[in-house]
C-alpha cells in the first residue's frame, strides 16, 4: 500500500479534451507535488501544493493547472491535450513541518491521449 | 539548471552479480541525493538517500550509494543482486534549502534484469 491514492488508475482521451487526476495524500501529509513520467523517462516535477496554493512549478505550460482541497486533496487538470501528454501522471505527498524528504508516491495514473 | 544523468539505461546480470549503477548531477551548490527504485506495476520506492556526513550510505535490501563530491557522483551498488532486484533504479537530486519538499530533479533511469 502506498499511502497515496491516485484515481483514476488508467484512462483514455481525445486531443483537444480536458482531464482530471485526483490524489489522496498519505495520511498526515499536507504538501502534494504532481510529476509526468514519460515512457522510457524519469519523473519530471509539474508543480507543487502547499495550502491550497500552488509553491513550486517547474518547466510545463499553463495548460496544466492543479488544486489542493482542505483536506490536502490535489487534482491537476490539463486542458487541450496533445498526444505528448501522454505519460504517466505521479502523485507524491510530503509533511512540510518534518526534516527527512520523506516523500511518499503513487502507483500513478496512466494517461492515452489518442 | 541541476540535471542527473544516468549513464546505464539497461543492465542485465545474472543472480549473484554485483551491481553498480552510475549517477552523476550537475549543481554547482550543495544537494541532497536520493535513489527510488519503481518494481514493475508498483510506486516509487526509497532505496536510499544522503543528505551530509558520511558518503556511504546504506539503504533497504542491501543496496549502498557513495557520494564522491568531487566527481558529483552518487553511484548505486549491491554485492549480490537477487531475481526480486528486478525494476527500474532512479538517482534524483533536490537542493537543500528548498524545503523538505522541494522539487525532485530525477535522471531518466535504468532498468535492472536480473536473470535467475
Amino acid at each position: 500500500d502506498a499511502g497515496v491514492t491516485q484515481s483514476p488508475t488508467h484512462l483514455i482521451k481525445t486531443r483537444g479534451q480536458q482531464v482530471t487526476l485526483r490524489c489522496s495524500p498519505k495520511s498526515g501529509h499536507d504538501t502534494v507535488s504532481w510529476y509526468q513520467q514519460a515512457l522510457g523517462q524519469g519523473p519530471q516535477f509539474i508543480f507543487q501544493y502547499y495550502e491550497e496554493e500552488e509553491r513550486q512549478r517547474g518547466n510545463f505550460p499553463d495548460r496544466f493547472s492543479g488544486h489542493q482541497f482542505p483536506n490536502y486533496s490535489s487534482e491537476l487538470n490539463v486542458n487541450a491535450l496533445l498526444l505528448g501528454d501522454s505519460a504517466l501522471y505521479l502523485c507524491a505527498s510530503s509533511l512540510e513541518s518534518a526534516d527527512n524528504y520523506g516523500y511518499t508516491f503513487g502507483s500513478g495514473t496512466r494517461l492515452t491521449v489518442v | 539548471a541541476q540535471s542527473v544523468s544516468q549513464h546505464n539505461h539497461h543492465v542485465i546480470l545474472s543472480e549473484a552479480a554485483s551491481l553498480e549503477l552510475g549517477c552523476n548531477y550537475s549543481y554547482g551548490g550543495t544537494v541532497n541525493l536520493f535513489w527510488y527504485v519503481q518494481y514493475p506495476g508498483q510506486h516509487l520506492q526509497l532505496l536510499l538517500k544522503y543528505f551530509s556526513g558520511d558518503p556511504l550510505v546504506k539503504g533497504i535490501k542491501g543496496f549502498e550509494a557513495e557520494f564522491i563530491k568531487s566527481k558529483f557522483s552518487f553511484n548505486l551498488r549491491k554485492p549480490s543482486v537477487q531475481w526480486s532486484d528486478t525494476a527500474e533504479y532512479f538517482c534524483a537530486v533536490n537542493a537543500p534549502g528548498s524545503g523538505n519538499t522541494g522539487k525532485l530533479i530525477f535522471g531518466q533511469g535504468t532498468t535492472l534484469q536480473v536473470k535467475p
